[in-house]
């Protein structure tokens, strides 16, 4: 089964704190992505990483920034975190070999909230 | 761009069908999922169709595809509580490595 972990489930942060998700996936995929997911807005791509070092703006990057030194690995940085930012952050990996290329598979989320 | 639809709210007694909708703008889709979200947990896959599909049955769930109309609707069999859950419907073009989801419809399993 693919699995995709990320550090932590609840993090609680202070306002001009920088704050580091990780995300690590298992099925050596090519693509991972972060979302954060608000009520009644649905997910909203931040970032996203065809491959190792690569990345590529989603449709709100303000405020954030991704690292992807290794192929399994993806961080989301806040460099100095808002209460805007306060919110629940969704990794996702996908490549070749799981069900079409293109399915997304997700990690059990991150609940940040930003005091 | 592309733009994916669904209803936020869907309520069903224990025992009947739930019919869930999404309708989406992308001609050129080549695959559409259904993922399942339980409260405080990720999105889970629950299954997807090619568009060259009209249908496809997996146990409990069938998903039809009407691509003339945009339309794509995915019906969960004798719903129970442990289908109550937020639904998101997703496409994706053929050489796009993203997914355009929608905003998900809550669906709750009455008693």
């Amino acid at each position: 089964d693919v699995k995709v972990t990320q550090s932590s489930r609840y993090l609680v942060k202070r306002t001009g704190e920088k704050v580091f998700l990780e995300c690590v996936q298992d099925m050596d995929h090519e693509n991972m992505f972060w979302y954060r997911q608000d009520p009644g807005l649905g997910l909203r791509l931040i970032y996203f990483s065809y491959d190792v070092k690569m990345k590529e703006k989603g449709d709100i990057p303000e405020g954030y920034s991704v690292s992807r030194e290794k192929k399994e690995r993806f961080s989301l940085i806040l460099e100095s975190a808002s209460t805007n930012q306060t919110s629940m952050y969704l990794c996702a990996s996908s490549g070749p070999g799981t069900g079409t290329r293109e399915t997304q598979y997700f990690g059990p989320g991150t609940r940040l909230l930003v005091l | 761009g592309e733009d994916v639809e669904q209803s936020l709210f869907l309520s069903v007694r224990e025992g009947d069908s739930s019919v869930i909708n999404c309708t989406y703008t992308d001609s050129s889709s080549t695959y559409l999922y259904w993922y399942k979200q339980e409260p405080g947990a990720g999105l889970q896959l629950l299954t997807y169709i090619f568009s060259n599909m009209d249908m496809k049955q997996d146990q409990r769930l069938t998903v039809l595809l009407n691509k003339k109309d945009k339309h794509l609707s995915l019906r969960i069999a004798d719903t129970q509580t442990g289908d109550s859950a937020i639904y998101f419907c997703a496409e994706t073009e053929g050489s796009a490595r993203q997914l355009t989801f929608g905003s998900g419809t809550q669906l709750t399993v009455l008693p």
